[in-house]
């Protein structure tokens, strides 16, 4: 079946560091791809998504490219803040990216940032 | 203006009783979902409605009922509630193939 797979946590930075969340997927079909994140004691954010290969997600700074040779869809950002410092999930919506299809999530990264 | 709300935030409980949890969206979305995040933030999903009609029920106890009375709500009631209940319950919604719009959970604690 359909699966997400992401790096495990928590990942520590500096402010102002380089960020990667390694995201990799496994869907048959043509899955749109998608990051949440979740601050302390809030509900799940849309931060950016994907639809189809080679597209860029951006959003605050962040960005993930679809990459549908390597399946993956790595979240970046160039100098994160403490601001930063959440919960973030990978996920997808599998088939053919309709609303009949789950949205299936990862097990979610913590990112703690230091000042 | 709230996208998705629900309803209670928290709810603390016995073992045995039943409860509700509601959800709304003002949103015009045609799907809604319920999903289950563990105390690791797992996240799973539970049910989800497309214009009131159920289209995923995942492997969960038949005590979990979801009610859709209309496209914009969506209700969770727990029967026989077990300490293994104990999550953060999320509803959401979407259209099409775009992301869902989470509400801001419900910390449910059976004790």
């Amino acid at each position: 079946g359909d699966s997400v797979t992401q790096m495990e946590g928590p990942v520590t930075l500096s402010e102002e560091a380089f960020l990667t969340i390694n995201c990799t997927y496994t869907a048959t079909g043509y899955p749109s791809l998608f990051w949440y994140v979740q601050y302390p004691g809030e509900g799940l954010q849309l931060l950016l998504k994907a639809t189809k290969a080679d597209d860029k997600g951006s959003n605050k700074g962040f960005e993930a490219t679809y990459r549908k040779e390597t399946t993956s869809f790595h979240l970046e950002k160039g100098s994160v803040q403490v601001s930063d410092s959440a919960v973030y999930f990978c996920a997808l919506r599998g088939g053919y990216g309709g609303a009949t299809n789950k949205l299936i999530f990862g097990t979610g990264t913590l990112l703690a940032v230091q000042p | 203006d709230t996208a998705v709300s629900q309803t209670p935030k928290y709810l603390v409980t016995q073992m045995g009783n039943d409860k509700s949890i509601k959800c709304e969206q003002n949103l015009g979305h045609d799907t809604m979902y319920w999903y289950k995040q563990d105390s690791k933030k797992f996240l799973k999903i539970m049910f989800s409605y497309n214009n009131k009609e159920l289209i995923i029920n995942e492997t969960v106890p038949n005590r979990f009922s979801p009610k859709s009375p209309d496209k914009a709500h969506l209700n969770l009631h727990i029967n026989s509630l077990e300490l293994g209940d104990s999550a953060v319950y999320f509803c959401a919604s979407s259209q099409g193939s775009g992301g869902a719009f989470f509400g801001q959970g419900t910390r449910l604690t059976v004790v």
